[in-house]
């Protein structure tokens, strides 16, 4: 059983569209992580969220914490195949624990 | 800039045989990590050095060992490998000195892909 649960795991859009992606814990994390990994190379931070209910934007992706610091949110606007990629949440508490992550393909 | 390199890139062992991966980062970081990367699991740390001279257990640390050569390197080492460890390893790298007071960012090399057959 994974600490973090991330939805859905598999995602196949056209470029153009909108989406979200979710990570779900029933832990607390004092901060949590996204990064996206693409093919053949290792995971690439993102963003950090640190405060309950808190938001950033980088871009066209905007990273939501949860109020009770247990879960997270990625959403992209209007995505490109640039954004292809597997995306990866990690919790820290007294450790960082990572996500499956969602494998995101965006169709020209 | 290299950032974490890792050699190497690809490996094909068979049942018993031992092997070394190697790690090496350029950027005067204090901690560094294994992690193995498997379908469905995510990344499921191995072992850890927080600082030079120090290394400790991770998620799952049966079957490896590491050596935190100096600050700039980190070998882990399967001394004699089964099919199960097949998967593709990350070494990983990080400014602060503790991984529980990790809220920073972790760096990443390109990975190693082993086969045990």
């Amino acid at each position: 059983t994974q600490l973090l649960e991330q939805s859905p795991q598999f995602l196949s859009i056209q470029e153009g569209e909108n989406l979200t992606v979710y990570c779900n814990s029933s832990s607390v994390f004092s901060s949590l992580q996204w990064y996206r990994q693409e093919p053949g190379e290792g995971p690439v931070l993102l963003v950090t969220v640190v405060t309950g209910g808190e938001v950033k934007k980088l871009k066209r992706l905007t990273f939501q914490f949860g109020d009770a610091r247990k879960d997270s949110s990625l959403h992209i606007t209007a995505a490109q195949p640039g954004d292809t990629g597997l995306y990866l949440c990690a919790g820290v508490n007294n450790d960082m624990r990572f996500g499956a992550g969602t494998r995101l393909t965006v169709k020209p | 800039n290299a950032g974490v390199t890792q050699t190497p890139k690809f490996q094909v062992l068979k049942t018993g045989q031992s092997m070394t991966l190697q790690c090496a980062q350029d950027m005067n970081h204090n901690s560094m990590y294994w992690y193995r990367q498997d379908p469905g699991m995510g990344l499921r740390l191995i072992y850890y050095s927080a600082s030079e001279g120090t290394t400790d257990k991770g998620e799952v640390p049966n079957g490896y060992n590491v050596s935190r050569l100096n600050k700039r390197e980190f070998s882990l080492r399967l001394e004699s490998a089964a099919p199960s460890q097949t998967s593709v390893y990350f070494c990983a790298s990080s400014r602060f000195g503790s991984q529980t007071a990790n809220t920073g960012e972790l760096f990443f090399g390109e990975g190693s892909r082993l086969t045990v057959l």
